[in-house]
């Protein structure tokens, strides 16, 4: 069975960095593509970023281009979010989820999700 | 960019009705759309793929149509635990889009 899991979200100041991960089991890693969607406060889901099954290709909707950076160590099972230059509006629960054999956004296997605050 | 809109944004309804949603896309998506479920505090899970092909594991009482610009989730025989908020996402072309969602209550 597939499994996704993230870590690494807490507090960040404005104009700070944060890094986080997610981890997976179960399936060919390196066949799949992965994707970062977010979710503020009470509010509908996002998508952030998906990265390629190789890792050589990364895409990122508008709000996050340029400040964040989607990787993936095909080794370790485990893909990344750095961000920097942090805003309040990225202020969210960071959801990690797996594409399936059919599409990047069918997104079968999702992560519990991680909080990450932006405040002073 | 193109923009998903979902009608309608709230419904109430009993248990053992029939639900119907509908994702409208701003331009022609084929059949790339999935429908997910979120149940509060909970990360979404995916229902169905490809406009109407049910992942597996997902009750039958799913179903998805639709193709090109229009498309319907419904719902038969609501259960207590179908009680939660539902989307639809373009996946076809980056960026992909999430609709705003509807959420499904008790009347």
């Amino acid at each position: 069975e597939a499994q996704v899991w993230e870590s690494g979200g807490g507090l960040a100041l404005p104009g700070g960095s944060l890094r986080v991960s997610c981890e997976a089991s179960g399936f060919l890693f390196k066949a799949y593509a992965m994707t970062w969607i977010r979710q503020s406060p009470g509010k509908g889901l996002e998508w952030v970023a998906t990265i390629s099954g190789g890792g050589d290709a990364a895409y990122y909707s508008d709000s996050v281009k340029g400040r964040f950076t989607m990787s993936r160590e095909n080794s370790n099972n485990t893909v990344y979010l750095q961000m920097t230059g942090l805003r309040g509006a990225d202020t969210a629960v960071y959801f990690c989820a797996k594409g399936n054999s059919l599409g990047r956004g069918y997104l079968d296997s999702w992560g519990q999700g991680v909080l990450v605050t932006v405040s002073s | 960019d193109m923009q998903m809109t979902q009608s309608p944004s709230s419904v109430s309804a009993s248990i053992g009705e029939t639900v119907t949603i509908t994702c409208r896309a701003s331009q022609d998506i084929s059949h790339w759309l999935a429908w997910y479920q979120q149940r509060p505090g909970k990360a979404p899970r995916l229902l169905i793929y490809a406009a109407s092909r049910l992942q597996t594991g997902v009750p039958s009482r799913f179903s998805g149509s639709g193709s090109g610009t229009d498309f319907t989730l419904t719902i038969h025989s609501l259960q207590p635990e179908d009680f939660a908020t539902y989307f639809c996402l373009k996946a076809n072309t980056f960026p992909f889009t999430f609709g705003p969602g509807t959420k499904v209550d008790v009347k």
